[in-house]
């Protein structure tokens, strides 16, 4: 089946460290996006890829960073310059957004210890 | 730019009630609407969309939502509320395609009281 994987779903990390956190997806799918979640926040866009070695910042850009080398794979790196890294990370994937909306990720959640 | 409001972070409702959770948006052109659900530590879910045609959308697990583009309006209803539908309810916007960015509103978090 296809669809759009997240990994790994729980994630610790002790400050000062960059932490990678993986999203691949197999719907062939141009545009792929990063979104933090945080109680009562709603999602705030991070980065966004429309196509292969392309990427703009979200919202929230400061202290992460992101690649698209591949169509199927879009990581994000949580930077040790992220103040407050705590909080649940999903991705999701799109072709035509407007119409279709997005797919999402199962998400991962990150604890900084 | 398009955006989206929820009003009241927290729905509380009697299981068999009516569900009712308001989505107003803002949009400079005729707009794509979604509404998606949200289980606890899970992605979201796509609900339903409206884009063009019947106004009344029905989506999955029994729930609708009526476009009012006089009202700029996008509520989502579900007649008889189910324990299951504890969750947290998201509405989105987007301007007409070839605009591949959704704009999503806070977020309502369901509670169904037994």
């Amino acid at each position: 089946d296809g669809g759009i994987t997240q990994s790994p779903k729980y994630l610790f990390r002790k400050e000062g460290q960059n932490v990678t956190l993986s999203c691949e997806q197999n719907l062939n799918h141009d545009a792929m996006y990063w979104y933090r979640q945080d109680p009562g926040q709603g999602l705030r866009l991070i980065y966004y890829s429309q196509i292969v070695n392309d990427f703009q910042k979200g919202d929230i850009a400061e202290g992460y960073s992101v690649s698209r080398e591949k169509k199927e794979s879009f990581p994000l790196t949580v930077t040790s310059a992220q103040k407050n890294p705590t909080a649940f990370y999903l991705c999701a994937s799109s072709n035509d957004a407007s119409y279709y909306g997005y797919t999402f990720g199962s998400g991962t959640r990150l604890t900084v210890v | 730019a398009q955006s989206v409001t929820q009003l009241g972070s927290h729905v509380s409702v009697s299981e068999g009630a009516l569900v009712l959770l308001r989505c107003n948006y803002s949009s400079s052109v005729p707009p794509y609407l979604f509404w998606y659900v949200q289980y606890p530590n899970q992605g979201l879910q796509l609900l339903l969309k409206y884009t063009t045609g019947a106004t009344l959308v029905k989506g999955i697990n029994g729930f609708e939502a009526e476009f009012k583009k006089s009202e700029t309006s996008f509520h989502l209803t579900k007649p008889s509320a189910h324990m299951s539908d504890a969750a947290e309810y998201f509405c989105a916007v987007s301007e007409g395609r070839g605009n591949n960015r959704l704009a999503f509103g806070k977020g309502n978090q369901v509670v169904v009281i037994p």
